[in-house]
């Protein structure tokens, strides 16, 4: 079956850095996806990687290494603002989005 | 401003009501999508759209019917509501078709209760 697999929960503090992963098995890749989705919005944008290794935009990175199945979302200088599930998702060989269940990421002061 | 809404933004219902979620983008975007997306869960797809006219079942198409008259609405209707379908609701649409690496943009969703 098609899995991805990502941490329930993480804590970080104001200001620091937190790395946020996801591993996933699929039939075929075509690309993978992290999305922001704040309590009781909608999901939105944030992040595409289809080739391996490291995509930066502002304080947000993302990186994949489809040998080993494997992205992570780099998060530096936290803002409150940033608490907020992060979604991975994965295309896979028929162009399907699977979605990971998400990580709830909460910033203490 | 450009985007795709939705309503109601939510609705309780009784068990064995039909009820129609409503989905409306500006992009011109030719794919549409519904997901319901429940605790714990990734997002699940229920049905989609590549173009006006054209609709596909997605991971949970049991108990949902979508219809695609136009570019622009696509409807989610549930003929029967079981409490299993109290959920959150989000449409979403892209440029490209669903055979796509297109990035998916998402309304603010519908919160349906049924008891």
């Amino acid at each position: 079956g098609q899995n991805i697999d990502q941490p329930t929960e993480m804590t970080a503090t104001e200001g620091a850095i937190v790395q946020i992963n996801c591993t996933y098995q699929t039939s075929g890749f075509n690309g993978l996806f992290w999305y922001q989705q704040h309590a009781g919005e909608a999901p939105t944008f944030l992040s595409y990687n289809v080739l391996d290794g490291l995509e930066e935009k502002g304080r947000f990175s993302s990186f994949l290494s489809r040998s080993k199945g494997y992205s992570y979302l780099l998060l530096k200088e936290l803002q409150m603002k940033d608490s907020a599930s992060y979604l991975c998702a994965v295309t896979d060989s028929n162009y399907q989005l699977i979605w990971g269940a998400g990580t709830k990421l909460i910033i203490k002061p | 401003i450009a985007g795709i809404t939705q309503a109601p933004t939510s609705q309780i219902l009784a068990a064995g009501r039909r009820m129609t979620l409503r989905c409306t983008q500006d992009m011109r975007h030719n794919a549409m999508y519904w997901y319901r997306q429940d605790l714990g869960l990734g997002l699940r797809l229920i049905h989609y759209s590549n173009t006006a006219g054209t609709t596909g079942k997605g991971e949970v198409p049991d108990g949902y019917s979508v219809s695609r008259a136009n570019t622009d609405d696509f409807p989610l209707t549930l003929a029967s509501a079981v409490p299993s379908q109290t959920s959150v609701y989000f449409c979403a649409s892209s440029d490209g078709t669903s055979g796509s690496t297109d990035t998916q943009y998402f309304g603010p969703g519908t919160r349906l209760t049924v008891l």
